[in-house]
C-alpha cells in the first residue's frame, strides 16, 4: 500500500513569512498526526485528528501554529509567522482503529525540512 | 515533565556483532512502547512494541526487553548489518491514548 506522502520535501524561508505543509495519509487511516522534530531529538506531536476533528492539539504553539483536516483525509499544517526556531522537519502520520489485539501502529511520512533564515 | 530518554547519544558496532540500544522512561503510567528506526531523510519506522503486561517480545534479529522494576526498555539487534545503521527511538504511550512521548535516539553505526 501506499505510504503518508507529505510535501513540500524541502522549504527554506526567511523568518516571519508564512508556510504551508501538506499530508495525503495511508487510504482508509482515520487518525492523523503532525511532529515537529528538531534536529537531534525525537519527534514531538503538535496535533492529532481524528476524522476531521481534533483529538489533541495541546503542545501546539496556537499564537503562530495552525492546521486542518477539512475532509477528513488530507491535512495541512501553516505556520504564520515564523520563528528561527520553528526550523525542523515537520512529521505527518497517519494510523487506523486497531484491531482486538493489537494498539494502533504510527506510519510516518518523510517529512518537511523546514529551514527559517 | 514526564519523558522517554536514552542512555547513550551513538553506538558504534561491527558487522556481525549483537547491538543493544537502550532507553530509560519515567512515566510510570505508560503501558506501551515501541522502537523506531529513522533513516536519513526518512521518517521513523516501526520496529517492534511491547505491553507492559509483558517483558520481552521477539521479531526477525530483534528482541525488546522491557524492566518495569527501574522503568528500562532495550532493543537488542542480532548479527547487525550495515543496512541497520540509523537512529533509534523509544516511543511509550498510556492507555489513556494514542500520544507517543519519544525519547531523543541513539545513533547507530555499523562497521563492515
Amino acid at each position: 500500500e501506499a505510504g503518508v506522502a507529505q510535501s513540500p520535501r524541502y522549504k527554506i524561508i526567511e523568518k516571519r513569512q508564512s508556510v504551508a505543509f501538506w499530508c495525503n495519509p495511508i487510504s482508509g487511516h482515520a487518525t492523523l498526526y503532525w511532529y515537529q522534530q528538531i534536529l537531534g531529538q525525537g519527534p514531538k506531536l503538535l496535533i492529532q485528528f481524528q476524522n476531521n476533528g481534533v483529538v489533541d492539539d495541546s503542545q501546539l504553539p496556537k499564537d503562530r501554529f495552525s492546521a486542518e483536516r477539512l475532509k477528513g483525509v488530507d491535512s495541512t499544517l501553516k505556520i504564520q509567522p515564523a520563528k528561527l526556531e520553528d526550523s525542523a522537519v515537520y512529521l505527518c502520520a497517519s494510523s487506523s482503529p486497531p484491531g482486538l489485539a493489537s494498539r494502533e501502529t504510527q506510519y510516518f511520512g518523510p517529512g518537511t525540512r523546514l529551514l527559517v533564515l | 515533565g514526564e519523558s522517554v530518554g536514552l542512555h547513550l547519544p551513538t553506538l558504534s558496532v561491527q558487522e556481525g556483532d549483537n547491538s543493544i540500544i537502550n532507553c530509560a522512561y519515567s512515566n510510570s503510567a505508560s503501558d506501551y512502547f515501541i522502537w523506531y528506526k529513522q533513516e536519513s531523510g526518512k521518517g521513523p519506522q516501526f520496529i517492534i512494541d511491547i505491553r507492559s503486561n509483558m517483558d520481552k517480545r521477539q521479531g526477525q534479529r530483534v528482541t525488546v526487553l522491557l524492566n518495569k522494576t527501574v522503568k528500562h526498555l532495550s532493543l537488542q539487534i542480532a548479527a547487525t548489518q550495515p543496512g541497520d545503521s540509523a537512529v533509534y527511538f523509544c516511543a511509550e504511550t498510556n492507555g489513556g491514548g494514542s500520544r507517543l512521548t519519544f525519547g531523543e535516539g541513539t545513533q547507530l553505526t555499523v562497521n563492515p
